[in-house]
C-alpha cells in the first residue's frame, strides 16, 4: 500500500496563474519531505524540501506547505511558467534518510 | 562534473536472460540508490547503499541483486529477467551528512523484457 499519494495524475494551469500540487501521506513518522520535477527522458531533479519541524518553506516561485495534522503537503508555483510543465513527485522519509517513499506523480501542463 | 551516469540507456531482454545495469557518480557521495518507475506507481526503491561496502533492501528487492563496487559505482543485476521487470530504472546518489538530503538522479535505463 502506497504511503505517499498524489491523487491528481494531471493538472492544467494558465501561464501566470498559481499551480497547486497536492500530496498526502499515511505514516505520521515521516519527518522530511521533498518535491522533485521530472522532464521526459530525464531523471528527477530536486526542487524544494521541508522538515517536519516547519510548516512552510519558500524558494523563489516555489513554496511548500506542510500540514502535519492532516498529513498533507502541497507545492505552490507562482507565477506558473510554460517551462514548469513536467511531472512533479513528492517524497517522504523517516528518520532514516536513506529511504524515501515517492508518490505516483502529477503531470503539470502550463498553457501559454 | 557528469553527476550520475547510467549505462545502458535502453535494453531489450528475453525472459530468463541476465544483465547488469551500471551506475557511477562523481560527486563523492556516500549513499547510492536504485529505483524503478512504473506507470501510476511513482518511484519505488529496489536497493540502496548507505556507504561503500554496505547494501540494504528497499521496497521491491525481489529478483535483483546489487554490488557497491567502490564509492563511485553501484550496479544492479537481474539474474533471470521476467516481463514484470519491464520498467525504467533510475540510479541516484546523495550526501548523507548534509542538511538537505536531496538525491541526484541519473537519466534512467529503459528496460523491456519480452
Amino acid at each position: 500500500d502506497q504511503q505517499v499519494k498524489q491523487n491528481s495524475p494531471s493538472l492544467s494551469v494558465q501561464e501566470g496563474r498559481i499551480s497547486i500540487l497536492n500530496c498526502d501521506y499515511t505514516n505520521s513518522m515521516f519527518d522530511y519531505f521533498l518535491w522533485y520535477k521530472k522532464y521526459p527522458a530525464e531523471g528527477p531533479t530536486f526542487l524544494i524540501s521541508i522538515s517536519s519541524i516547519k510548516d512552510k518553506n519558500e524558494d523563489g516561485r516555489f513554496t511548500v506547505f506542510l500540514n502535519k495534522s492532516a498529513k498533507h503537503l502541497s507545492l505552490h508555483i507562482v507565477p506558473s511558467q510554460p517551462g514548469d510543465s513536467a511531472v512533479y513527485f513528492c517524497a517522504a522519509s523517516l528518520n532514516n534518510f536513506n529511504k524515501f517513499y515517492f508518490g505516483s506523480g502529477t503531470k503539470l501542463n502550463v498553457k501559454p | 562534473n557528469a553527476g550520475v551516469t547510467q549505462t545502458p540507456k535502453f535494453q531489450v531482454l528475453k525472459t530468463g536472460q541476465s544483465m547488469t545495469l551500471q551506475c557511477a557518480q562523481d560527486m563523492n557521495h556516500n549513499s547510492m540508490y536504485w529505483y524503478r518507475q512504473d506507470p501510476g506507481m511513482g518511484l519505488r526503491l529496489i536497493y540502496y547503499s548507505a556507504s561503500e561496502g554496505t547494501t540494504d533492501k528497499g521496497e521491491v528487492p525481489n529478483g535483483y541483486n546489487v554490488s557497491r563496487l567502490n564509492k563511485r559505482e553501484f550496479s544492479l543485476r537481474l539474474e533471470s529477467a521476467a516481463p514484470s521487470q519491464t520498467s525504467v530504472y533510475f540510479c541516484a546518489s546523495s550526501e548523507s551528512d548534509r542538511v538537505i538530503y536531496e538525491q541526484y538522479f541519473g537519466p534512467g535505463t529503459r528496460l523491456t523484457v519480452t
